[in-house]
């Protein structure tokens, strides 16, 4: 089975500073894919950032990166140089890798945290 | 392109209805999943499709059904509806399902049961 761990509800942070929102997962596929999403208060689901459990390097993208820490389970989202539209609820998620994993087509998430940055 | 689609985006209905929505994936993405949304549940996983074939499941009781077309577009049915299915119903697309791709989701269904 697997499991999200996302413990913080609620986190503030001040515009143009950065920000980490916690996951850990535990899962027993030996492959899987760890990603995060934002939805905004509209409702639709945004993909922000993808993990792959063999990457050696955490990944990027623009003013998020993922602190990956395989031993740890942990897939640690930052955000840098918040702006007022990152306001929103963020999720981490994961897949299992393989395609022949009976997790393969299913993704599953965390509760949240809610983000509200200050002016 | 065109993104995720899901029709209708609010429903209201009382107790022992049931219930059809759709999603319209993003063209030439097989695999097409289901979401609920509550505030005190978070996302569950309802269903997967890919190729017209159910490749997983949520743990949800039977009254919650799906189906995938030949074009990709896929349904869910919520038969006998009852007051804790107020929700909403999230769809995600992807190329073919496997980890390693995101999901893109439409804006969903507000479901109201009264």
């Amino acid at each position: 089975a697997q499991k999200i761990t996302q413990t913080q509800p609620g986190m503030f942070v001040q515009e143009k500073e950065a920000v980490t929102l916690d996951c850990t997962y535990d899962t027993s596929d030996p492959s899987y894919g760890l990603f995060w999403y934002k939805q905004p208060s509209s409702g639709e689901m945004i993909f922000l950032i993808y993990q792959g459990s063999y990457d050696q390097q955490n990944a990027t993208e623009g003013r998020y990166s993922l602190n990956f820490q395989k031993a740890r389970k942990s897939a640690n989202l930052v955000i840098s140089a918040s702006q007022l539209g990152d306001s929103a609820m963020y999720f981490c998620a994961m897949r299992g890798k393989s395609r022949y994993n009976t997790n393969a087509g299913k993704s599953t998430f965390g509760d949240g945290t809610t983000l509200t940055v200050k002016p | 392109k065109a993104g995720v689609t899901q029709t209708p985006r609010y429903l209201i209905k009382t107790r022992g209805q049931q219930v059809t929505l759709s999603c319209s994936p993003i063209s030439g993405h097989r695999s097409v999943s289901w979401y609920q949304q509550t505030p005190g549940q978070g996302l569950q996983f309802l269903f997967e499709y890919f190729s017209e074939t159910q490749r997983n499941k949520g743990n949800f009781p039977g009254r919650f059904s799906g189906r995938q077309f030949s074009n990709s577009r896929s349904e869910m049915n919520v038969s006998t509806l009852e007051l804790g299915d107020s929700a909403l119903y999230l769809c995600a697309s992807s190329l073919a399902g496997t980890g390693e791709e995101e999901l893109f989701f439409g804006s969903g269904t507000q479901l109201s049961v009264l």
